[in-house]
């Protein structure tokens, strides 16, 4: 099946910096889905974006849909200890049911006092 | 509240034991989904419903097994065919139809195969 690509893998920073961890494939997608997944617990929608270009905000967070509409980004200011976790990226194109995810492999964010 | 219950959190199962995992949704979705997660890896989907009494396979159904016989619950059944069985299960629903059908997810149950 298709495959998404996040970067960085993981990444170690220190309260109160910014963080930025991007999301890219092979084929073009109409939605991307932004989460963040606590330890034994299930993903929790951040962030939904539906145009290329398009900039959305919700807190602290800020996602973009990349107009090639083949990436979208995902960036935390000012991060706190909270933010600890692993961010997925979620994007759709359309196929023949039209409602299928694929889903990356995560970013694993620690975030030292 | 409204939102996605899975139970049980954690499950034991002895090799050779087929087992079923909950999923229950009373947010009026029409579309559920199950995936897998194991470490360091994105959630893989393993079945999904857009309807009541339909559905079909995702990318790994082998030694899986799913019923949709009413439209808040989506249960999953590991058979002893499958051979990797030990991972983490999500379930998701979705509203079907347009363009705004965001996933939203249950807390998952973490299977472990003795």
């Amino acid at each position: 099946g298709q495959q998404l690509n996040q970067s960085p893998q993981s990444m170690f920073i220190q309260e109160g910096e910014d963080v930025s961890m991007n999301c890219t494939s092979s084929s073009i997608f109409n939605t991307w889905l932004w989460y963040k997944q606590d330890p034994g617990e299930g993903p929790v929608l951040l962030i939904a974006l539906y145009k290329a270009g398009e900039l959305t905000s919700n807190g602290r967070l800020t996602a973009q849909f990349g107009i090639t509409r083949k990436d979208s980004f995902l960036n935390i200011s000012a991060s706190i200890p909270s933010d600890v976790g692993i961010y997925f990226c979620a994007g759709r194109g359309r196929d023949n049911y039209g409602q299928n995810f694929v889903f990356g492999p995560g970013t694993r964010l620690s975030v030292l006092p | 509240d409204g939102g996605i219950t899975q139970s049980p959190k954690y499950l034991f199962r002895k090799e050779g034991q087929n087992v079923t995992l909950s999923c229950e949704q009373n947010l009026n979705h029409d579309a559920m989904y199950w995936y897998r997660q194991d470490p360091g890896q994105g959630l893989r989907l393993i079945y999904y419903s857009q309807i009541v009494n339909d559905f079909q396979k995702g990318d790994i159904a082998e030694g899986y097994s799913v019923s949709r016989e009413k439209k808040e619950s989506f249960p999953l059944t590991v058979t002893s065919a499958q051979k990797n069985p030990t991972a983490f299960y999500l379930c998701a629903s979705s509203y079907s139809s347009g363009d705004y059908n965001e996933q939203f997810f249950g807390p998952g149950t973490r299977l472990t195969v003795l």
